[in-house]
């Protein structure tokens, strides 16, 4: 059984297009989290919630909007995709807010063009 | 400057070498320090963590924090082939994580 589970793991699509990438966790876990690992590995934050509620809402474009419907699953939506949102996007949950371990998607692989 | 710093390598070193992975962080606040490993094209994994300063071991792998100097370590000793990935080091406090840039590591049999 997978813990973490995102979908879709590649996504491919043109400059301008609106798109979502969807998580769920089957950990029971509170809190969830969206990473983007840039092109040189770096991985940062964007988001985090804490049953469906936002808590972390680092400097992410407004393009980038959030949703959570039930603790178990966090989605991402992106409007008017732009070059430089090209990435590997990770989905995460931990069991609570403080939890220090956090258990990682797969990833999902945008490639804007 | 960033928050967590990581040579980003790549290091590549023979089978059975003793392997040493750095960082250093700027924000004293932080208490607990990790080290993910994360495979081609996989999510990282949780490989430990230590709270505050010392060792911690686990089988070949150890952790060390200096929070005097702000310096992460890990150690990874008789390296193999299947230790090949990429190692985040990552400071966390309240739900705060911050990851650094991570190091790609190859161990040729």
């Amino acid at each position: 059984d997978t813990a973490v589970s995102q979908t879709p793991k590649y996504l491919v699509t043109q400059m301008g297009n609106d798109k979502s990438i969807k998580c769920e966790q089957n950990l029971g876990h509170d809190t969830m989290y969206w990473y983007k690992q840039d092109s040189k590995k770096f991985l940062k934050i964007m988001f985090s919630y804490n049953n469906k509620e936002l808590i972390i809402n680092e400097t992410v474009p407004n393009r980038f909007s959030p949703k959570s419907p039930d603790k178990a699953h966090l989605n991402l939506h992106i409007n008017s995709l732009e070059l430089g949102d090209s990435a590997v996007y990770f989905c995460a949950s931990s069991q609570n807010r403080l939890a220090v371990t956090q258990y990682f998607g797969p990833g999902t692989r945008l490639l804007v063009l | 400057q960033k928050e967590v710093e990581q040579d980003p390598g790549p290091l590549s070193v023979p089978e059975g070498a003793i392997v040493s992975l750095n960082c250093t962080y700027s924000n004293s606040a932080f208490q607990y320090f990790m080290w993910y490993r994360q495979y081609s094209r996989k999510g990282p994994e949780l490989l430990m963590y230590t709270y505050s300063s010392g060792n911690k071991e686990d089988g070949r792998f150890t952790a060390q924090v200096d929070k005097s100097s702000k310096y992460i370590s890990l150690f990874i000793r008789d390296s193999q082939p299947s230790d090949s990935a990429t190692y985040l080091c990552a400071i966390h406090e309240n739900n705060d994580m911050r990851f650094g840039a991570g190091t790609r590591l190859t161990v040729k049999p």
